[in-house]
């Protein structure tokens, strides 16, 4: 079966600090993967998705990126957290077709002091 | 744009009474439909999806949700709830013409009471 892995589950990180952020697939081939933010009370805004290695789209401009070194691996980045940064990333994946549903990770809370 | 509304915030129930969560999305040829519950610092778990077939769509823990094209809703119930279900509750849309990507409601928290 098809497991989907986060870490670190909690990060404390000072403004101006970087960020990486793992996400792992195991069980599967080929996933589009995606990076959601939640903002606390508030619903999931998608960050990046990718449909193949190296192969990124950004959804919103922002201080952050993403990279898909491995088929399964997705990392998120910043070079310098700002405190708007706060949240909870979740990464999500699917099969490639159009009616596929997302599976979701546990998370990682980060919060930028 | 594709839009889905969560026409409630939060619902309180008492346990083992009927629990009604409201979502409307609008309006498109060929959408998919899905409802996700989140417990408070978790990932979302898939409760139930609507991809075309049967209208009324049965998911986990007893969840149930009816998609109804005239009135474009897609709404979640359950007939008697339980303490594990307090959590949040989002609706979610996909549209064909979006490729993957998913359009998520604003959340539905659910309290329930003893």
């Amino acid at each position: 079966s098809q497991t989907i892995h986060q870490w670190p589950a909690t990060l404390v990180q000072p403004v101006g600090s970087p960020l990486s952020l793992e996400c792992t697939v195991e069980g599967t081939s080929n996933p589009n993967l995606y990076w959601y933010r939640q903002a606390a009370g508030r619903g999931l805004q998608l960050l990046f998705y990718s449909v193949g290695i190296g192969q990124i789209s950004s959804e919103v401009p922002q201080n952050l990126s993403a990279s898909r070194p491995q088929d399964r691996q997705f990392i998120l980045s910043s070079k310098k957290l700002l405190l708007s940064d706060s949240g909870f990333y979740l990464c999500a994946w699917s099969g490639s077709s159009s009616y596929n549903e997302q599976f979701f990770g546990p998370g990682t809370r980060l919060t930028v002091l | 744009a594709q839009s889905v509304t969560q026409l409630d915030s939060h619902v309180s129930v008492s346990e083992g009474t009927p629990v009604l969560l409201r979502c409307n999305y609008s309006s498109s040829y060929s959408p998919s439909l899905f409802w996700y519950v989140q417990h408070p610092n978790k990932g979302l778990q898939l409760l139930l999806k609507y991809t075309s077939a049967a209208t009324l769509v049965k998911g986990i823990n007893g969840f149930e949700a009816e998609f109804k094209k005239s009135e474009t809703s897609f709404h979640l119930t359950k007939p008697s709830a339980h303490m594990s279900d307090a959590a949040e509750y989002f609706c979610v849309v996909r549209y064909k013409a979006a490729g993957n990507k998913l359009t998520f409601g604003g959340g539905t928290r659910v309290l329930v009471k003893p």
